[in-house]
């Protein structure tokens, strides 16, 4: 079955330091990719997405996404974390086998940043 | 605000009652989309609309149904509750049902089932 698989289920990082959240799927072609952000109480929010083309996705917020095929990888990135990006946040893929155009998700990886 | 606009944003019912969740789609947008949040199953896609008629279904229980309605709003029907069906529930739109369509998401109904 098609999945999305988020490692990491808690994160830390300082605020100023680099920040990389690991999204992994298995789909045999390649998929439509995301990466949502959910502040608490809120929806969410979507940040970049990838369908094809260059596999370094620029998105909102100073986002980036890598596509690895190789490694049927999708990690989020920012250079720079700043204390307003503590949030969950959700990779998801489209599900090819749904005749419409639901996504399926990860499981989140929640982000704290220390000051 | 992503302009879709679900309601109530809180419900706490009892076991073995019925609810209705509703959502308002983002104008223009005639694709519609149910998602249950919780802490040990995750996000997980209910159904999906597209402009009235069924496009697509994932982990929807028998208990639960929705439709999409003439002015495009859509309703979430859950029957029969479980306490193991409190969870967020999730209302979501895009404009058609092409893949590389954004799908915007509502905030939220924070359902709970005492």
């Amino acid at each position: 079955a098609q999945s999305v698989t988020q490692p990491d289920i808690h994160i830390t990082v300082s605020e100023g330091a680099s920040l990389e959240l690991r999204c992994n799927y298995s789909y045999g072609a390649t998929p439509y990719l995301f990466w949502y952000v959910q502040s608490p109480g809120q929806g969410l929010q979507l940040l970049l997405k990838y369908f094809s083309g260059d596999t370094l996705v620029q998105g909102i917020k100073g986002f980036e996404a890598e596509f690895k095929r190789s490694q049927s990888s999708f990690n989020l990135r920012k250079p720079s974390v700043h204390w307003s990006d503590a949030a969950e946040y959700f990779c998801a893929a489209k599900d090819l086998n749904q005749a419409g155009t639901a996504l399926i998700f990860g499981k989140g990886t929640t982000l704290s940043v220390s000051s | 605000d992503s302009g879709v606009t679900q309601t109530p944003k809180h419900l706490i019912t009892a076991t073995g009652q019925r609810v209705t969740l509703r959502c308002s789609p983002r104008s223009g947008d005639l694709s519609v989309y149910w998602y249950q949040q919780s802490l040990d199953q995750g996000l997980q896609f209910l159904i999906q609309y597209y402009n009235g008629e069924e496009r697509a279904k994932g982990n929807i229980l028998e208990r639960f149904s929705a439709q999409q309605f003439p002015d495009l709003h859509s309703e979430l029907n859950l029957s029969s509750l479980e306490l193991g069906d409190s969870a967020l529930y999730f209302c979501a739109s895009s404009v058609s049902g092409v893949p590389g369509n954004t799908i915007y998401f509502g905030e939220g109904s924070w359902l709970t089932v005492v």
